[in-house]
């Protein structure tokens, strides 16, 4: 079983509606990463964070330690948000290494 | 804008024949790892390096070797491709203090 689990594991949207994309994990952490990963393969880091909340332009993430829970909000969702967004943790037990979710794939319709 | 580069961006090749998959990084940084994607699948950890000379093997077993000679090169060898490593191939890269990691645009293999 995977410890990082997202969901929902793919989610279509119309242009201008409101995202949410959840991540839980088992395991303890030191700081989770969300990640954008376009068609053509290559991933953009979004967020680093290990407590509460971070926003950049129409997107914002929040992160609950207590309750091993992240979410990734997208505001005003557009075509060019189409993409997987994955949620990858860095472990206490581990130095530098990530555990990924399995990815949510979101595709927004105009 | 992250500054780590990877070579080729595609590859077809047939079974048997060895290859090298190019990362380099500007940045500096001493941490660099190679993940392994299956389409539609989470990324694995095959190698990390945290610096010159430095290598381990990830949590995913793999018949690919690294090396670390430079602190910005970190190239990934398979001395016999096989149709089981068809799969795209992403290299990342940290620095010590910062534990955010930026990621490559990704090798996708096929062996035939």
């Amino acid at each position: 079983k995977n410890e990082v689990e997202q969901s929902p594991q793919n989610l279509t949207a119309q242009e201008g509606e409101f995202i949410t994309i959840n991540c839980s994990y088992s395991v303890g952490i030191s700081a989770l990463h969300w990640l954008q990963q376009h068609p053509g393969g290559g991933i953009v880091s979004l967020f680093m964070l290990s407590s509460g909340k971070k926003k950049h332009g129409r997107l914002i993430a929040t992160i609950n330690i207590q309750e091993k829970h992240s979410s990734l909000h997208i505001t005003a969702s557009h075509p060019r948000d189409s993409a997987v967004y994955i949620c990858a943790v860095l472990t206490t037990d581990s130095w530098g290494k990530l555990q990924f979710g399995a990815g949510t794939q979101v595709v927004v319709t105009p | 804008e992250a500054d780590i580069y990877q070579t080729p961006r595609y590859l077809v090749i047939g079974t048997g024949k060895k290859i090298t998959l190019e990362c380099s990084q500007t940045m500096g940084h001493d941490k660099m790892y190679w993940y392994q994607q299956d389409p539609g699948m989470e990324l694995h950890l095959i190698h990390y390096s945290y610096g010159v000379n430095s290598t381990e093997k990830g949590d995913l077993s793999s018949e690919s070797t690294v090396s670390r000679i430079r602190t910005e090169h970190f190239p990934l060898t398979l001395e016999s491709a096989r149709p089981s490593h068809t799969s795209q191939y992403l290299c990342a890269s940290s620095d010590l203090v910062s534990i955010e990691q930026f990621f490559g645009p990704g090798t996708r293999l096929t062996v035939l």
